[in-house]
C-alpha cells in the first residue's frame, strides 16, 4: 500500500523468546528507521540507518538489535524483552535527510 | 495496574465544518516541518510538508502555516469529512539531519 511493507502485523512473545521484525521498502529510498510507538511516549526513533550505515543510535536497550543488509530491507531482532516493550514498532523510509518518511503500517507487539 | 497512556488533546468538528490542529515545536533551528494523518490500525500518513522559508502551503483541502517568530505550526483541513477522523501529528526536523522529531499528536473527531 505505502510501499514500505512490515511483517508480521502482530506478534506475541514472551520475554525469554528471539523474534526478528522486517521491513521491505519498494520506494529506491536510501534510509530507513525504526519508530517505537507506545501509549506512554509520542514516537520513538530507534535507528536510522543510510545506505546500510548506522547513522542514529538513541539510547536503546541492548535487547533490540536492528540489521540492515540492503538499502531495501530492514530488521529488528527482538531477544529477552520485558513486558514494557510492548508497543507499535514503525518502520518507515525516506530518500534522504530533510524529506518526510514514508511509513509502513507498524507491527504490534506484546510481551509476556 | 492499568497503563495510563497519552493524554491526546481532542477536536471535534462538525462534517463539513473547517479544523485548524495546532502545534508547538520545540527547537528554533528546524527548518522542516511536516504534518502526518494516523489511522487506527494504521502507520502515520504523509499529508504535507513546509520547509523554514515558506510561511504558507497549500494541498488538496489542506493548508500548513508556520509561524517561525513564536514556533507554531498550523494544520488547517477544509470542509471535514468522516475520513478526516484520526490523530494527527507535526514533526519537525533540524538541521537537515536524518531524525523526525514528533509532537505527541492531537485527535480529530467529525461529527456527522
Amino acid at each position: 500500500e505505502t510501499g514500505v511493507t512490515q511483517t508480521p502485523r502482530h506478534l506475541v512473545m514472551g520475554m525469554t523468546n528471539k523474534k526478528s521484525l522486517k521491513c521491505e521498502q519498494h520506494l529506491g529510498h536510501n534510509a530507513m528507521y525504526w519508530y517505537k510507538q507506545s501509549a506512554k511516549k509520542p514516537l520513538e526513533l530507534m535507528f536510522v540507518y543510510s545506505l546500510e550505515e548506522r547513522v542514529e543510535n538513541n539510547s536503546v536497550p541492548s535487547r533490540f538489535s536492528p540489521e540492515c543488509p540492503n538499502s531495501s530491507h530492514l530488521f529488528l531482532h527482538l531477544h529477552t524483552l520485558q513486558p514494557e516493550d510492548s508497543a507499535l514498532y514503525l518502520c518507515a523510509s525516506s530518500p534522504g535527510t530533510a524529506y518526510g518518511y514514508t511509513f509502513g503500517s507498524g507491527t504490534r507487539l506484546t510481551v509476556v | 495496574g492499568e497503563s495510563v497512556g497519552l493524554h491526546l488533546p481532542t477536536l471535534s468538528v462538525q462534517e463539513g465544518d473547517n479544523s485548524i490542529i495546532n502545534c508547538a515545536y520545540s527547537n528554533s533551528a528546524s527548518d522542516y516541518f511536516i504534518w502526518y494523518k494516523q489511522e487506527s490500525g494504521k502507520g502515520p500518513q504523509f499529508i504535507i510538508d513546509i520547509r523554514s522559508n515558506m510561511d504558507k502551503r497549500q494541498g488538496q483541502r489542506v493548508t500548513v502555516l508556520l509561524n517561525k517568530t513564536v514556533k507554531h505550526l498550523s494544520l488547517q483541513i477544509a470542509a471535514t469529512q468522516p475520513g478526516d477522523s484520526a490523530v494527527y501529528f507535526c514533526a519537525e526536523n533540524m538541521d537537515s539531519s536524518y531524525k523526525l522529531i514528533f509532537g505527541s499528536g492531537t485527535r480529530l473527531l467529525v461529527r456527522p
